[in-house]
């Protein structure tokens, strides 16, 4: 199966860094995604990693990926009140006619203290 | 990146009433659009895949009679929820993919959140 787990909560204050961790089951994924999902909208893709990538960096975003654990990692720097919502990663499978398709996790949502 | 568009955002309609949900892609073609539905505090839920110009493949435990698709053209796709009742209450939200950019990312619209009452 195509299982996705995430712990639901995190807070962090001001300042600190977060990490937000995932975990799952398939090692056949072909890409892992970090969303944010606001309030009442919709998803917001932070960013990707491919599967035979270990880590990948953009602006205050590191994602790391650890294959041999299944364990996927968001690490955002300098956490502000605005990075305030819902978190879920996803992974999707390079197989036939499922390309776009995306199997999520239950979303962490991580507070930010001012 | 492409953007897709959601419509209504929001929308409030009595039991027993159909309702219909558009997802456009603005700015590409979108040969699969995903149909998601996510409850409160609740991951998203895929409930149909569609292609354009054929019938949507439902998720098992989806009904197909109730959720209506047509993807009749590569920039839209519809979603109608016939007979809404309560329990039909949610967020639900499209996505859309080309295969022309096999790549990396679903494009997402803003949702629309439903409420029968």
């Amino acid at each position: 199966g195509e299982d996705v787990e995430q712990s639901l909560f995190l807070s962090v204050r001001e300042g600190d860094s977060s990490v937000i961790n995932c975990t799952y089951t398939d090692s056949s994924s072909t890409y892992l995604y970090w969303y944010k999902q606001e309030p009442g909208a919709g998803l917001q893709l932070l960013t990707y990693i491919f599967s035979n990538m270990d880590m990948k960096q953009d602006q205050r975003l590191t994602v790391l990926l650890n294959k041999k654990d299944k364990h996927l990692s968001l690490r955002i720097a300098d956490t502000q009140t605005g990075d305030s919502a819902i978190y879920f990663c996803a992974e999707t499978f390079d197989r036939g006619s499922t390309l776009g398709r995306l199997y999520f996790g239950r979303g962490t949502q991580l507070t930010v203290w001012p | 990146g492409a953007v897709v568009s959601q419509h209504p955002s929001r929308v409030i309609c009595k039991s027993g009433t159909s309702v219909k949900i558009e997802c456009r892609s603005l700015d590409f073609q979108a040969t699969t659009m995903f149909w998601y539905r996510q409850f409160p505090k609740q991951s998203l839920m895929l409930m149909a895949t569609s292609n354009e110009g054929s019938k949507a493949t439902y998720e098992q435990g989806v009904e197909k009679d109730k959720f209506l698709i047509n993807h009749a053209s590569l920039t839209l796709s519809t979603l109608t929820v016939t007979s809404a009742h309560p329990e039909d209450s949610s967020f639900y939200i499209c996505s859309a993919t080309s295969h022309q950019d096999r790549n990396t990312e679903a494009f997402f619209g803003q949702g629309t959140r439903l409420t029968v009452v």
